[in-house]
C-alpha cells in the first residue's frame, strides 16, 4: 500500500508566525490532498494536486498556501497563523483515478 | 453541494456487532468508503463500495449500500475494544476529492 508520511507529528508555533508542514509520498500518486481536521470535526478539503495543477477551495483562507515542487514532495504553509487555525492537517494521496485515498498520520498543529 | 451525515456516538458491548449508518446527498458519487480515525492518528481506510454494489464483506466488516435512499452503513461484527474510534464515512467520484461525514464516535465496553 502506499506511504504518505508526514512531519512533524506535531507542530507548535506561534500567533502569526509563518509554519510549513511537510507531507511526502512513495508510490508516485500524482494526486496529492491537504485536509484540514479540527477536533469532532469532518476533515475539510484546503486544496488539492492533479500532477501540477493546484486546486483550491473556494472556501480556503488566502493564508493558507501549498507547494509542490516534485511528485513526491507537498507542502503546506500557514503564512500568518491565527488561533483558530490549530488543528489536525492531514495529506492524502491518491494515484489517478484509483479509488482509493490514503493518508498519513497527520500533524497536530498548535497555535500559541 | 455534497453533504454527508452521521450520527454521532455509539455504545456496543464487546463481541456485539456494531452498525454505523451514514446518509448522502450527491447522487453522482462514484464511491463511498469508512475510514477509521484513533485518538491523535490520521484516517485509515477500512473498506470502500463501488455506487453499482449493494453489499461488499471484507472479514468482520460489512458494508450495506442502498443507492435509492442514499444510505451507506457498515457492520463491525464481534466488536473488540480496540475498534473503538472515530468511523467517518465518505463519498466521492474515482480522482475526485472526497466529502466526509462529521464521523461517528464508536465506544466498545468490556
Amino acid at each position: 500500500d502506499a506511504m504518505v508520511i508526514q512531519n512533524p507529528r506535531y507542530q507548535v508555533t506561534q500567533f502569526g508566525k509563518p509554519v510549513t508542514l511537510s507531507c511526502s509520498q512513495t508510490l508516485n500518486h500524482n494526486v496529492m490532498y491537504w485536509y484540514q481536521q479540527k477536533s469532532s470535526q469532518a476533515p475539510k478539503l484546503l486544496f488539492h494536486y492533479y500532477d501540477k495543477d493546484f486546486n483550491n477551495e473556494a472556501d480556503t483562507p488566502d493564508n493558507f498556501q501549498s507547494r509542490r515542487p516534485n511528485t513526491s514532495f507537498c507542502f503546506l504553509d500557514i503564512r500568518s497563523p491565527g488561533l483558530g487555525d490549530a488543528a489536525m492537517y492531514l495529506c492524502a494521496g491518491r494515484n489517478g483515478l484509483q479509488e482509493k485515498l490514503f493518508f498519513g498520520s497527520g500533524t497536530q498543529l498548535s497555535v500559541l | 453541494g455534497e453533504d454527508v451525515e452521521q450520527s454521532l456516538f455509539l455504545s456496543v458491548r464487546e463481541g456485539d456487532s456494531s452498525v454505523i449508518n451514514c446518509t448522502y446527498t450527491d447522487s453522482s458519487s462514484t464511491y463511498l468508503y469508512w475510514y477509521k480515525q484513533e485518538p491523535g492518528a490520521g484516517l485509515q481506510l477500512l473498506t470502500y463500495i463501488f455506487s453499482n454494489m449493494d453489499m461488499k464483506q471484507d472479514q468482520r466488516l460489512t458494508v450495506l449500500l442502498n443507492k435509492k435512499d442514499k444510505h451507506l452503513s457498515l457492520r463491525i461484527a464481534d466488536t473488540q475494544t480496540g475498534d473503538s474510534a472515530i468511523y467517518f464515512c465518505a463519498e466521492g467520484a474515482a480522482g475526485n476529492k472526497l466529502t466526509f461525514g462529521g464521523g461517528t464516535r464508536v465506544l466498545v465496553k468490556p
